[in-house]
């Protein structure tokens, strides 16, 4: 099984920052790579499929980068309503596989 | 509008069975491929399972821990998924997500429970 790493597990910040959230998969992954941003109480949403695309009606502000193993969620500047749990998905090869999350935190 | 509702969840004892249904709209749900997600307590992210679609002979796949205990199905006829848990046990205790990866349903709770 492909193991997915996602570092900081809690990333604290201010309102305006640039922002990188890590996932670091256990082998080559081929960029089949998806983010998803959940909120408390909600379902998880789709914000970046195939490591760099944006979901239809996701803010700009996010971004996803990457390749082989090392993949990157960034966020130009962070807005308060981001507060949220970020997870990586690979869906290269089954079991397809979640990362443990990345809590974000507004200082 | 894309929609997803899963239904039948519920409180189950531990080797007993359960079956959720996922009823969709909003797309062309026979070109879909569909998974099952839960989320357990701890807030931990897993896939459950995936059906293709007919012209990809409704192939399915499934998590380690839950093979040979779990099925996938799916009408195309009806725009819905299912999942038949069997065997279950406490561990199996979550948020089951009926999705296709970029549109996910509610969620429906199962706790399995002596």
């Amino acid at each position: 099984d492909i193991q997915m790493t996602q570092s900081p597990s809690v990333l604290s910040a201010s309102v305006g920052d640039r922002v990188t959230l890590n996932c670091k998969a256990s082998q080559n992954i081929n960029k089949y790579l998806n983010w998803y941003q959940q909120k408390l109480g909600e379902a998880p949403k789709l914000l970046i499929y195939n490591t760099n695309n944006l979901q239809t009606g996701i803010p700009s502000r996010f971004s996803g980068s990457g390749s082989g193993t090392d993949y990157t969620l960034t966020i130009s500047s962070l807005q308060p309503e981001d507060v949220a749990t970020y997870f990586c998905f690979q869906h290269n090869s089954w079991p397809l596989t979640f990362g443990s999350g990345t809590k974000l935190e507004i200082k | 509008e894309v929609q997803l509702v899963e239904t039948g969840g519920g409180l189950v004892q531990p080797g007993k069975s359960l079956k959720l249904t996922c009823a969709t709209s909003g797309f062309t749900f026979s070109n879909a491929w569909m998974h099952w997600v839960r989320q357990s307590p701890e807030k931990q992210l897993e896939w459950v399972a995936q059906i293709k679609a007919k012209s990809n002979n409704y192939a399915t796949y499934y998590a380690e821990s839950v093979k040979g205990r779990f099925t996938i199905s799916r009408d195309d006829s009806k725009s819905s998924v299912y999942l038949q848990m069997n065997s279950l046990k406490e561990e199996d205790t979550a948020i089951y997500y009926c999705t296709r990866l970029g549109y996910w349903g509610q969620g429906v709770m199962v706790t399995v429970s002596s």
